[in-house]
């Protein structure tokens, strides 16, 4: 099976724009959930979602916003982008069947932003 | 609210030490203890996992035992090598909550040293 995939692996953006990250779980998987990775934070839970529903979310700001399709793909997008939004952008999946599942996770998003 | 704490790093190792990787967590329920393992320029991988106390987890010569009466998931392994050089997470979820968030410690850089 193809393992998660995430679009794009870099991105470069400035201040006050928004952006899109897209990710492609594996096949069968329909728990995605989004970590921000910073070296300052560490790893932080931002949302997961199921079934095209959000089941959960982080202590992010409304600026931080995501969804998934019926195929299971996830989106998240990030508006008025600021300095701190900077980070490796993780996306993971898990099948979701009993709990305590174990999420595989993408290679990542890095943004920067300037 | 759930947390993990991690021993602090960095850790360097000459090749063959025994390493040991302290993980002491904080949760209401029985969670799920996982190690997570994060190579340069990758995603986490699951390195291993362990889902009720005294189980033991397992996997490329590296083990850990949930420990509930201490509340620790320590990670060890008896000869380390050059390739096992990243950083090392402890995590945990809660199979209760109804979600996959993963709250994760704040990550081991280990260098191993030929």
């Amino acid at each position: 099976k193809a393992g998660v995939t995430q679009t794009p692996r870099y991105l470069i953006k400035t201040r006050g724009q928004q952006v899109t990250l897209s990710c492609s779980p594996i096949s069968g998987h329909r728990s995605v959930s989004w970590y921000q990775q910073t070296p300052g934070q560490g790893l932080q839970f931002l949302f997961e979602y199921f079934s095209e529903t959000q089941r959960n979310k982080g202590n992010f700001p409304g600026r931080f916003s995501g969804r998934q399709f019926s195929n299971s793909r996830s989106e998240m997008n990030v508006s008025t982008l600021e300095l701190g939004d900077s980070a490796l952008y993780l996306c993971a999946s898990s099948p979701w069947t009993s709990g305590s599942e174990t999420q595989y996770f993408g290679p990542g998003t890095r943004l920067l932003v300037l | 609210g759930d947390s993990v704490t991690q021993m602090e790093g960095p850790v360097t190792l000459s090749e063959e030490a025994f390493l040991t990787i302290n993980c002491t967590y904080t949760a209401t329920g029985y969670p799920s203890l996982f190690w997570y393992v994060q190579y340069p320029g990758e995603g986490l991988q699951l390195l291993l996992k362990a889902t009720k106390a005294d189980d033991k987890g397992s996997n490329k010569g590296f083990e850990a035992t949930y420990r509930k009466e201490t509340t620790s998931f320590h990670l060890e392994k008896g000869s380390v090598q050059v390739s096992d050089s990243a950083v090392y997470f402890c995590a945990l979820s809660d199979p209760r909550s109804g979600n996959e968030k993963l709250t994760f410690g704040t990550g081991t850089r280990l260098t191993i040293i030929p």
